[in-house]
């Protein structure tokens, strides 16, 4: 039974378009995270929800939309995608303040063509 | 602005030996460092911890040292084992705060 999981796991789409991302958590953790794995490696955080609050909106284009319908869900939405946008996209659970427990999903990788 | 740089890309260790991953921070401001362990198509898993109050801790195989007049910390894996094989995440917070991470370590352990 995972425990973070996101969906899809890959997805090809064309520049212009908008898509999303799907997380779901059952771990009963109180916060989630989407990070970007970007070109370079580096693990980068984007946003987080604490029970449905967005406490972390780091420096993100406004294309990107995180919307939490409830504490077990965060879904990422993307607006007009362009080809910098492709990446591997992670979510992450944990208790808020807790960095020793982030669970992570498996990712999601976005090709923009 | 990269606060956590793992400098070293790719490690090759044979099989017994012992594997040494290092991390480097430039935020005085973190007080709580963490290692993360991530196979391919899987997200990145929690290894070991370490407070910035001690410079050493141990678990199993695995040791952190944190160093932190030279804002560093290194990773020990004794002795390496295939399954080690896998690229390793050094990940620092501040004030329990959201994580940074760096950029990760590709460890490839020789049989």
């Amino acid at each position: 039974d995972t425990a973070v999981s996101q969906t899809p796991k890959y997805l090809v789409t064309q520049m212009g378009n908008d898509k999303s991302i799907k997380c779901e958590q059952n771990l009963g953790h109180d916060t989630m995270y989407w990070y970007k794995q970007d070109s370079k490696k580096f693990l980068k955080i984007m946003f987080s929800y604490n029970n449905k609050e967005l406490i972390i909106n780091e420096t993100v284009p406004n294309r990107f939309s995180p919307k939490s319908p409830d504490k077990a869900h965060l879904n990422l939405h993307i607006n007009s995608l362009e080809l910098g946008d492709s990446a591997v996209y992670f979510c992450a659970s944990s208790q808020y303040r807790d960095t020793y427990g982030y669970t992570f999903g498996s990712g999601t990788r976005l090709t923009v063509v | 602005d990269q606060q956590v740089k793992q400098n070293s890309p790719s490690l090759s260790v044979q099989e017994g030996r012992i594997s040494i991953l290092n991390c480097d921070y430039t935020n005085s401001m973190f007080d709580y460092f963490l290692w993360y362990k991530k196979y391919p198509a899987e997200g990145p898993t929690f290894l070991i911890s370490i407070s910035s109050i001690k410079d050493k801790n141990e678990d199993g195989r695995f040791t952190v040292f944190l160093n932190k007049s030279a804002k560093h910390l290194s990773l020990h894996i004794v002795p390496s084992q295939p399954g080690d094989s896998a690229v390793y995440f050094c990940a620092a917070s501040a004030g329990a705060q959201k994580l940074v991470f760096g950029q990760g370590t590709r460890l490839t352990i020789n049989p």
